[in-house]
Formats: C-alpha cells, sequence, structure tokens
C-alpha cells in the first residue's frame, strides 16, 4: 500500500491569496477527512467526506475553504483571501470501511505573510 | 462533546526504558474507540494502537500497549524498552460521531525525549 499522500508539502503565500492544497487516499478508503493543526495543539477537524459525498463540516470551516472529492478519489481543499489566522498544518486521512483506524498524509504547512 | 486530556506537556526518559504517556477522556457515549498517534518532527501522523470501549482486553501493538481503565476513563500509552526514534510529540485522541462519520478529537498531546 502507498499512503496518503499531500501536495504541496509546503506553501507560503501573501494575505488575500487564494491557496489549494491536494490529498491523495489510500487507494481503496473511501473516507476523507481534513484537520488543521496549530502549533502546540492536537487536530482539529474540518470536514469529511464518504465517496465523493461531502457529510460533515466543522464550524471551523468558514465561508472562504471550500472542499471537494470529485469521483471519490483525490480531495482538494481551497482556502480563498487567506489571512494570516489560516497558517497552519492542513493534515488529511483516510480510512477503509469497517475498520477504525484513519491514517494521515504528512500534511501540507502553510505560512500565511 | 468529548474531551481528551493529557497532562504531561514533555516527557524524559533513558533508552531501553519503560514510559507511560497519560491520556484521560470524557464522553457520554457507551461505545467509543481510543486512538493513540506519534507524530515526528516531519509532522505525519502515525497510528499507534487503538482500543475499543468494549474490549476487554489492553490492546498491544509490538513496543505499545494501552493501559485501559474504563471506570477511571483512561487510556495510559506505555512504551516498553524505549529508542531514540521514539522521541516524538504523542496524542490520545477519541472517535466521535456515527460509526460511519468518525472523526477524531485530540487532546493536545505529550513531547517525549529519549536520551541515550
Amino acid at each position: 500500500d502507498t499512503g496518503v499522500s499531500q501536495d504541496p508539502r509546503h506553501k507560503i503565500t501573501k494575505r488575500g491569496q487564494n491557496v489549494t492544497f491536494r490529498c491523495d487516499p489510500i487507494s481503496e478508503h473511501n473516507r476523507l477527512y481534513w484537520y488543521r493543526q496549530t502549533l502546540g495543539q492536537g487536530p482539529e477537524f474540518l470536514t469529511y467526506f464518504q465517496n465523493e459525498a461531502q457529510l460533515e463540516k466543522s464550524r471551523l470551516l468558514s465561508d472562504r475553504f471550500s472542499a471537494e472529492r470529485p469521483k471519490g478519489s483525490f480531495s482538494t481543499l481551497e482556502i480563498q483571501r487567506t489571512e494570516q489566522g489560516d497558517s497552519a498544518m492542513y493534515l488529511c486521512a483516510s480510512r477503509r470501511d469497517s475498520y477504525n483506524e484513519q491514517f494521515f498524509g504528512p500534511g501540507t504547512r502553510l505560512t500565511v505573510l | 462533546a468529548q474531551k481528551i486530556t493529557q497532562t504531561q506537556p514533555g516527557m524524559f526518559v533513558q533508552e531501553k526504558e519503560a514510559v507511560t504517556l497519560d491520556c484521560t477522556y470524557d464522553t457520554s457515549d457507551q461505545s467509543y474507540g481510543l486512538f493513540w498517534y506519534k507524530q515526528p518532527s516531519s509532522g505525519e501522523m502515525i497510528f499507534l494502537i487503538y482500543q475499543g470501549s468494549y474490549d476487554e482486553q489492553n490492546a498491544t501493538e509490538g513496543r505499545y500497549s494501552l493501559n485501559f481503565q474504563k471506570a477511571r476513563k483512561s487510556a495510559n500509552l506505555v512504551i516498553s524498552a524505549s529508542q531514540l526514534g521514539d522521541s516524538a510529540m504523542y496524542f490520545c485522541a477519541m472517535r466521535e460521531g456515527q460509526r460511519g462519520f468518525q472523526k477524531l478529537v485530540f487532546g493536545t498531546g505529550t513531547r517525549l525525549l529519549v536520551s541515550p
């Protein structure tokens, strides 16, 4: 099995710019999660997909955030009009039906200047 | 809402010794699951071990074991025979939500440093 992959690993952007991150889950995993982790904290849930359907969104996910998972394969997370408070590590995880473990990717570290 | 508490910001252990990382949880659910993840400086969260609330035996995975005390709502991670490569952040987590959905709620983590 190849693991969960994320691209890019690092992104530096200026305030007000839009950014998009990609996550490729483990191939047979139909459940996909996005989390955000700020310095000194554990990851916090952002959103969840079952196949291509986005079924859950956290209140942390403001209107500037949008996520998609076309065809139930890879997923993208877009942040519009970035703010300095968006600086964080964005983690993607996937899980297989009937299994408890979520497997995480290496994350995308976003820095907003 | 569920909550995970990790009261040890940092722990030190000498190589080859055992170490226990504390985790307590709060939930009103009868069915729940507890996880431990390791996060090295590279950032990736590595799954270590899982314990279901109905599991009668404590979970073990190699050098990792989970000391599950349901009445005390604690799920401590025990690492035996520590290695230098065990130096990392360790997060306790609980699954929340319906069985299909299952988001993870994490604690604030414990930084473990293993010295030679």
